[in-house]
């Protein structure tokens, strides 16, 4: 499977868009870029997830270049209880997610 | 997207007892799985419960250990056997509803041994 690679921790002031990438050069064409976030001792939170097309929920919007090796998930307007683990995680549809160390996102006032 | 129900919440267990924690979902599901957090650390795979079979364990983990049953689409229990203060660790309960859709999470159970 498919490695990522993330910042360790992030920055980002309230109101504003939180921009968190992902790189993950040695996706294979089954794959599928999942986000999750995980708030500090609850269970992971799904966010978004796509294969080669942007998308856009309620909660964020998945950037994924064209070439499929790298993404952004966008927080379009950052609030306090934005700040958490975010995780991105590229795998086939079917298989068990395998989490890395992801980003630490903090949100200030 | 499914719901899922995880018990108990927390524990606190003695070592070398067992502890059965249960996972119930309000929905039939395609896979589910099983996952440990230790203190400080990210998400592992324990095991993918498999309905009517035994489950498929990830390397380190162990049947005799952490014995899975899953007896149709909706129920899963983990056992953590013959537990020591290393055992201590968030345990969380994961299914997939379709191949399109993400993945849920329960919220976990959180397992002090003492």
């Amino acid at each position: 499977d498919a490695k990522t690679t993330q910042p360790t921790s992030m920055d980002c002031a309230e109101g504003r868009a939180a921009n968190l990438p992902c790189n993950h050069s040695t996706i294979s064409g089954n794959e599928y870029v999942y986000w999750y976030r995980q708030i500090h001792s609850q269970g992971p939170q799904y966010i978004i997830h796509g294969l080669k097309n942007n998308e856009t929920n309620e909660m964020a919007s998945l950037i994924i270049t064209e070439d499929r090796k790298s993404s952004t998930l966008i927080l379009p307007h950052a609030t306090l209880r934005d700040t958490a683990v975010y995780y991105c995680i590229v795998r086939p549809p079917g298989y068990a997610l395998n989490f890395g160390k992801g980003t630490s996102l903090l949100v200030t006032p | 997207s499914a719901v899922i129900s995880q018990k108990p919440s927390r524990d606190i267990c003695q070592r070398g007892t067992s502890l059965t924690i249960q996972c119930q979902v309000d929905s039939q599901v395609t896979m589910m799985f099983w996952y440990r957090q230790q203190p400080g650390q990210s998400l592992t795979l324990i095991a993918t419960a498999n309905q009517g079979s035994e489950a498929t364990y990830e390397s380190g983990f162990v049947i005799d250990k952490f014995p899975i049953s899953r007896p149709n689409l909706t129920f899963s229990t983990l056992t953590v056997s013959n537990m020591s203060p290393e055992d201590s660790s968030i345990y969380l309960c994961s299914v997939l509803e379709a191949f399109n859709y993400g993945y849920t999470f329960g919220s976990g159970t959180r397992l002090t041994v003492v």
